[in-house]
């Protein structure tokens, strides 16, 4: 299996708190991509990392923010989180053109 | 129109039959293709991988890709009670690090 750790793995918060999602990699791939996954939606792209301090947003990146200050590790950070925001985070990895690898996810829920 | 698209299924194929799953893209200059299977509750795992156009066997699975016409799919062949499952078709273009996934097609294959 690819290196890749979540953390944490679940975690409950309350609406209005900042929230952090942390993905660490020991692969050192250069691709770093954070989605979240709601029945029905599949897997929608929230942000993604083609190098340190390198970042873009993807389709549904409104109150997300994420930070690479390292290769390893990718951080997704919830501003003020609602309960829209309730749902699974992947965290996956890719180097170049080839297939990307997932994390086992982060169970969030806003209450 | 959404980049990647699938039918969501539910596909229910007999044990031992074939099971055809398809997936179509936007954008001409997609370069890589993948199938991922995800059971329910963990994350998703890259089946097959295909980069240019015609089959390409693994096993019981076999990716056809056509990209004239915008197409690729996925065959299972003889179908087994733990192919059931999830499949996401993921799509990655040309110069762009995003990699883009269909809502997924739900397989149940029947005993």
């Amino acid at each position: 299996d690819a290196g890749i750790t979540q953390s944490p793995r679940h975690k409950v918060t309350e609406t209005g708190t900042p929230v952090t999602l942390r993905c660490h990699q020991t692969e050192n791939h250069r691709y770093m991509y954070w989605y979240r996954q709601d029945p029905g939606h599949g897997l929608r792209l929230i942000h993604y990392s083609y190098g340190v301090k390198d970042t873009d947003k993807g389709e549904v990146s409104d109150g997300y923010s994420v930070s690479r200050s390292k290769t390893e590790d990718f951080l997704l950070t919830l501003e003020s989180a609602t309960s829209s925001q309730t749902s699974v985070y992947f965290c996956a990895i890719s180097e170049g053109i080839t297939e990307a690898f997932f994390g086992q996810g982060t169970r969030l829920t806003v209450v | 129109q959404k980049e990647v698209e699938q039918n969501s299924g539910p596909l229910s194929v007999p044990e031992g039959a074939i099971a055809s799953l398809n997936c179509t893209y936007s954008d001409r200059v997609s370069q890589s293709f993948f199938w991922y299977r995800q059971y329910s509750g963990k994350s998703p795992e890259l089946i097959m991988s295909i980069y240019s156009n015609g089959d390409k066997e693994d096993g019981r699975f076999t990716a056809q890709l056509n990209k004239a016409s915008q197409y690729v799919s996925l065959l299972i062949r003889d179908s087994q009670p733990s192919d059931s499952a999830t499949y996401l078709c993921a799509v990655r273009n040309f110069g762009n690090e995003k990699l883009t996934f269909g809502t997924g097609t739900r397989l149940t294959i029947i005993p």
